[in-house]
């Protein structure tokens, strides 16, 4: 079965300290790998997609593939990153995780 | 660019009583997609369409949604009759092809009391 699973609900940084969120997943074969964020009052939107190899808004992400997982990444958090993420591995569709807040303190 | 577009955004109705969702997506994306979203969950696939086919409809309770995309381009999603545990954000999304970046609408909160 198609599982995503981000283990942390919260996760809560001061700025400038380094982030990661955390994303494994169980999907046959090897699918597209993304990652969304909701920021407050906004409708959800991409943040970055595997394939793409970008880096946004200082984000990276890194596909493990033996370990199955795609953890999102920025060195120094900001206060403008406070929102939701959400993990979205997926072909045609995608399944997406249940989103780990991220909350960055002053 | 007014993006996808949603309406209404709030709804609140009786249980057991009809509601109706609708969505247009950006001018020329063909594959249309109908999330719901739980309070704390992230966005469950109901339907997915390309032009006017269902062609992912597996998580559609089809005993009470109903879905459909006449011409290819806006979309409407009914639920006839509502339940208490119908309550939820109901999202819809659009994309040029199926596995190009989605672009997600405002979303419908729906109350059923």
């Amino acid at each position: 079965a198609q599982r995503v699973t981000q283990p942390e609900k919260l996760l809560s940084v001061f700025k400038g300290a380094p982030v990661e969120l955390k994303c494994n997943y169980s999907y046959s074969g090897s699918p597209e790998l993304f990652w969304y964020v909701q920021y407050s009052r906004q409708r959800l939107q991409l943040l970055l997609r595997h394939i793409s190899r970008e880096s946004i808004k200082g984000f990276t992400a890194d596909l493990n593939k033996g370990e199955t997982s795609f953890h999102l990444k920025k060195p120094f958090a900001q206060e403008e990153d406070s929102a939701m993420y959400y993990c979205a591995p997926g072909y045609s569709t995608l399944t997406f995780g249940k989103g780990t807040m991220l909350l960055v303190s002053p | 660019e007014a993006g996808v577009v949603q309406s209404p955004r709030y709804k609140i109705i009786e249980k057991k009583q009809p509601v109706a969702f609708w969505c247009n997506p950006i001018s020329g994306h063909n594959t249309l997609y109908w999330y719901l979203q739980n309070l704390g969950q992230g966005p469950e696939l109901l339907i997915r369409y390309e032009n006017e086919e269902a062609v992912d409809d597996s998580q559609l309770p089809k005993d009470r949604f109903s879905a459909e995309r006449l011409k290819g381009v806006d979309s409407t999603l009914k639920i006839q009759p509502a339940e208490l545990g119908d309550s939820a954000v109901y999202l819809c999304a659009s994309s040029f092809q199926t596995d190009t970046e989605a672009f997600f609408g405002q979303g419908t909160r729906l109350t059923v009391v």
